[in-house]
Order: structure tokens, then sequence, then C-alpha cells
């Protein structure tokens, strides 16, 4: 069936680096855009990046513009988040999300991974 | 940056009563509005985009309306399952931005 399914999550000190991978199947991942999306625990949810589908398009929230970067493989059908200089405030269950529309973006995201846990802490 | 706020916090509703979830948007984003809901240690799920077309798989009973800066969710008739955090979200231009949330529980 549709699925994404994050990885590598996990507590890291701050100022350090973590890269999170997010795995598709059951469509052709390489025909659309995929989200980001990030929750603080107790909190609510925050986009923080965007990718198009052929990776030439990038976007990114100014929380995070600078220290993290988002790629993907779409022969490995798979996407990254590359968070450098994590901080506590970046503490969060990190979703991947696919945009609705094919071959563009700017749409709602209609399927979601079940999210990584993300822990910033000395 | 476009301010999303949700109002009420917490809805407490009957079961089978009706409930109306709102959405203000800080200036107009068209109808570029979507609906998600989430339960507890579960990932968010849409419901709703382009302001009222319910997604793939989403019964009847959920319905959405409004456009420019004024949305309302709308579920008919509650059932056990409905009960969860209900967010919305524009993708009008960037960053995207989601409300804070509305608490929808049990009366």
């Amino acid at each position: 069936q549709v699925q994404l399914v994050e990885s590598g999550g996990g507590v890291v000190q701050p100022g350090t680096s973590l890269r999170l991978s997010c795995a598709a199947s059951g469509f052709t991942f390489s025909t659309y855009a995929v989200h980001w999306v990030r929750q603080a625990p107790g909190k609510g949810l925050e986009w923080v990046a965007l990718i198009s589908y052929d990776g030439s398009n990038k976007y990114y929230a100014d929380s995070v513009k600078g220290r993290f970067t988002i790629s993907r493989d779409n022969s490995k059908n798979t996407l990254y988040l590359q968070m450098n200089s994590l901080r506590a405030e970046d503490t969060a269950v990190y979703y991947c999300a696919r945009d609705r529309f094919r071959y563009s973006y700017g749409d709602a995201f209609d399927i979601w991974g079940q999210g990584t846990m993300v822990t910033v802490s000395s | 940056e476009i301010v999303m706020t949700q109002s009420p916090a917490t809805l407490s509703v009957s079961p089978g009563e009706r409930a109306t979830l709102s959405c203000r948007a800080s200036q107009s984003v068209s109808s570029n509005l979507a609906w998600y809901q989430q339960k507890p240690g579960q990932a968010p799920r849409l419901l709703i985009y382009g302001a009222s077309t319910r997604a793939t798989g989403i019964p009847a009973r959920f319905s959405g309306s409004g456009s420019g800066t004024e949305f309302t969710l709308t579920i008919s008739s509650l059932q056990s399952e409905d009960f969860a955090v209900y967010y919305c979200q524009h993708y009008y231009n960037w960053p995207y931005t989601f409300g804070q949330g509305t608490k929808l529980q049990i009366k």
C-alpha cells in the first residue's frame, strides 16, 4: 500500500548533526513533491521543508534555514533531512508527508509517515 | 508569514451532535486551506483540501467551507472515533503554516 516510513531519529547533543530518512513505497515517488513537518512534544505542527519531485526546488522554514538540508534519491525512493547545528528547540517528532500534486507542489499533504523522534539534549 | 488562528482551543460535544470548528487566516489564502485530524500517537490525516473537498475515504459527515480568511470544518453527527485534535493549514505561499489546533473532546 501507499506509505512513507521515517527512520534515523534519536538522542543527540546540542550542536551535533543527524540525518533522517523517509522511505516511500506503493506509489511513484519520483513524481511527487515531499515535505518534512515536525511536532514538538505536546505542541502543534510546524512545516519544515519541501523538495520538488525532481529535487530542483527546495524551500525551508526560517527556523531551520541554513542548518537543515532536504534532499532526495529517486532511484532509492527515499527522502532525507540533514540536520546540522541542532538545538534543544529542534526536539520534535519529524514526519515526512507527500504533496497531493503530481509533477508540481503547492497543495495539501495527503500521505504521512508515522514519524521519527529527535531529542536534542545535553 | 500568514498566521492561522483556530477557535475554540477545546470543544466539548456529545456523540451524535454537530461540531463546528473555525479557522481564520491573517490574510487571504483563497481556497488553499486543508484540515487534518490527529489522534494521540498517530500522524495527522488529511480530511479536507481546497477548503471544501473531502480527501479520499473521508466520511460525508465531514464538510469544509469558507474562502479568503474565514474557514469552517463541520462534523455533522459525531462518532466516537472523531474525538481528536484538528488542525487547519494554508498552502497559499511559503512558509506553509498550521493553526494551533482544536481539541474535540467528549462532553
